[in-house]
């Protein structure tokens, strides 16, 4: 199975600044990444799919980019409400697998 | 409004059985796939399994193969996980997922990706004795 890999595991990061989070993969998965978002006590939530389009109704300080083997999920401004675990996913091969996410706290 | 109820987690003993059921509306739910992805308490996403929106197509993760299966009732928009031989490790909060697809035409072959759309709040199963 392909093994997803984020870095770092914890993101210390002001309000207003920039976040920049990564994330492997341990062979290609051509496009086929998912982001998405965890606040305590609730579901996730689906960001980015196709490795850089936002999913309906996600503002747009949230990109994604990459493709193949590296990936970035960058939040250009945090919001109070950003403060989370992000998740990335690989849909490209079976079975499909998440990394094991990155917690975005506040400094 | 896409609606996800996911129900039947209960504690249940190591080598019981259990089945779990989600309730779909407010969308097609006949035209698309559906995951169930799980999480063990204070632990990270763990996909678990797949089912086209035929039925005819089903995919498992390695740690649940030949243990779950995953089916649904297009006439009752519904979803379920059959879970057999289950396992202290199997204790997780157990979500239902809307899948949303991508299709890749190459020659004469139309490959499909399929990722997760809308979660449900989840049901909890725990194994224990």
């Amino acid at each position: 199975e392909i093994v997803m890999t984020q870095s770092p595991a914890t993101l210390s990061v002001s309000p207003g600044e920039r976040a920049t989070l990564s994330c492997r993969a341990s062979q290609s998965v051509s496009s086929n990444l998912a982001w998405y978002q965890q606040t305590p006590g609730q579901a996730p939530r689906l960001l980015i799919y196709g490795a850089s389009t936002r999913a309906t109704g996600i503002p747009a300080r949230f990109s994604g980019s990459g493709s193949g083997t590296e990936f970035t999920l960058t939040i250009s401004s945090l919001q109070s409400e950003d403060f989370a675990v992000y998740y990335c996913q690989q849909y490209n091969n079976w079975p499909q697998t998440f990394g094991q996410g990155t917690k975005v706290e506040i400094k | 409004e896409v609606q996800l109820v996911e129900s039947g987690g209960v504690v249940v003993q190591p080598g019981g059985s259990l089945r779990l059921s989600c309730a779909a509306s407010g969308f097609n739910f006949d035209d698309l796939a559906m995951h169930w992805v799980r999480q063990a308490p204070g632990k990270g996403l763990e996909w678990v399994s797949l089912i086209t929106w035929d039925g005819v197509n089903t995919y498992y993760a390695d740690s649940v193969k030949g243990r779950f299966t995953i089916s649904r009732d297009n006439s009752k928009d519904s979803l379920y996980l059959q879970m057999n031989s289950l396992r202290a490790e199997d204790t997780a909060l157990y979500y239902c997922v809307k899948s949303l697809t991508t299709v890749r035409l190459s020659g004469t072959v139309y490959y499909y990706y399929y990722y997760m759309d809308v979660w449900g709040k989840g049901t909890t199963v725990t194994v224990s004795s």
